[in-house]
């Protein structure tokens, strides 16, 4: 049974340009969420999908901005990158939140 | 002052010592809670679940207090092995999904 996937594990970006981010989630899960992960600090959630929609937001520009398709995969997508971008973007999957959630590896983005 | 906020640490203990982290919280409505673990340029794995009577999962046992709004995790009979970041994680579940706040972590070294 696959866990989380995300894709590309790895990325170099230059200022200014636009980058997306995929995530498979976890058989039988139906909820993405989305993290960002800067050195030395815990996650914090960008935000997250649930039937195709975004249920929640955390505190991120508009730059920021996903989608999820119907089965349940999911992008993030950020325009305008800055070098404050440069991070581990993580991806969670859930079916109930209540039971906590599995993370993929992750996505490291350099801005550079 | 941020919504989970954590022991900065970093512990270093030897094998076979007893260590508790502690971790509070701001938001009343928060419902559900957790420990994560996070090895070193990983994604953080669910350690375990808190419950309000408290739970215990081997070596590992979790406490919550919802009148103080706090947190703890304790580590008996480290090991080796244990040496990570233990990020505590908050829900707010409104839905049946909901916001995870991860607080900063707290590095955990254990020495021969």
């Amino acid at each position: 049974d696959a866990g989380v996937t995300q894709s590309p594990t790895h990325l170099i970006k230059t200022r200014g340009q636009q980058v997306t981010l995929r995530c498979s989630p976890k058989s039988g899960h139906d909820t993405v969420s989305w993290y960002q992960q800067a050195l030395g600090q815990g996650p914090q959630f960008i935000f997250q999908y649930y039937e195709e929609e975004e249920r929640q937001r955390g505190n991120f520009p508009d730059r920021f901005s996903g989608h999820q398709f119907p089965n349940y995969s999911s992008e993030l997508n950020v325009n305008a990158l800055l070098l404050g971008d440069s991070a581990l973007y993580l991806c969670a999957s859930s079916s109930d939140g209540r039971y906590g959630y599995t993370f993929g590896s992750g996505t490291r983005l350099t801005v550079v | 002052r941020k919504e989970v906020e954590q022991d900065p640490g970093p512990f270093n203990v030897p094998e076979g010592a007893t260590v508790a982290f502690n971790c509070t919280y701001s938001n009343s409505a928060s419902q559900s809670f957790f420990w994560y673990r996070q090895d070193c340029r990983k994604e953080p794995k669910l350690l375990m679940s808190v419950y309000s009577s408290g739970n215990e999962d081997g070596r590992f046992t979790a406490q919550l207090n919802r009148a103080s709004q706090y947190i703890s995790l304790l580590i008996r009979d480290s090991k080796l092995s244990d040496s990570a970041t233990y990020l505590c994680v908050v829900n707010d579940i409104r839905t049946n999904a909901g916001k995870s706040t991860f607080g900063d972590g707290t590095t955990l070294t254990v020495k021969p």
